[in-house]
């Protein structure tokens, strides 16, 4: 099976910009969630999908958004890009897990933006 | 926000000897899972202990879990230079939303 897969791995931007990041899920699954990882904050639930549904979300500005289609691949958007949103970004599927609590996470290797 | 905080930040030790992990939590939890990172790269799993359990073995980890203490170790047997990386408890549940992460151990194993 194919892992969890990113594109694109690196990404450089500059303020202001907007930022469009794909994420294709192990097939099957049909949870997305996204991570943000930098050395200040650490890892940082950003939001899941499933289903096209959003289902929960962090505690991130509104310039932070997602949508996931009918493949399950997902992609996450940042606009107005600032210097604060140089991280790794990770995208995870899984299945779903019914009542809330979150199975076994298959992590991609990320896409590192960096802004400049 | 960080929930788990693991102990200690960093260790370094020699090729075979056992490396212990620790991770202490805020709220209450579903489950608690250990995820390794290697350099900045994606995460992979390592094991899951659900609320109920108290301890569980995967290979050479071997997880334990005392809600009352709201804390977890993770223990590696018979080290290898290959487990040198990042390691990360990660909880569910509590009235959090997706995976709330500690900061992290960095693990160095010494040839």
């Amino acid at each position: 099976k194919a892992g969890v897969t990113q594109t694109p791995r690196y990404l450089i931007k500059t303020r202001g910009q907007q930022v469009t990041l794909s994420c294709s899920p192990i097939s099957g699954h049909r949870s997305v969630s996204w991570y943000q990882q930098t050395p200040g904050q650490g890892l940082q639930f950003l939001f899941e999908y499933f289903s096209e549904t959003q289902r929960n979300k962090g505690n991130f500005p509104g310039r932070f958004s997602g949508r996931q289609f009918s493949n399950s691949r997902s992609e996450m958007n940042v606009s107005t890009l600032e210097l604060g949103d140089s991280a790794l970004y990770l995208c995870a599927s899984s299945l779903w897990l019914a009542g809330g609590s979150y199975n076994e996470q298959f992590f991609g290797p990320g896409t590192r933006l960096t802004v400049l | 926000s960080q929930q788990g905080e693991e102990d200690p930040q960093a260790l370094s030790i020699q090729e075979g000897e056992n490396a212990t992990m620790n991770c202490s939590y805020k709220t209450s939890i579903n489950n608690l899972q250990w995820y390794r990172q290697n350099s900045g790269r994606g995460l992979v799993h390592l094991i899951l202990i659900r609320s109920n359990e108290r301890e569980k073995h995967s290979g050479r980890l071997r997880v334990t879990l005392d809600t009352s203490k709201k804390s977890s170790s993770l223990l590696i047997t018979a080290s290898r230079a290959a487990d040198t990386a990042s390691y990360f408890c990660a909880t569910t549940g509590g009235g959090a939303d997706g995976l709330t992460f500690g900061k992290g151990t960095h693990l160095i194993i010494q040839p």
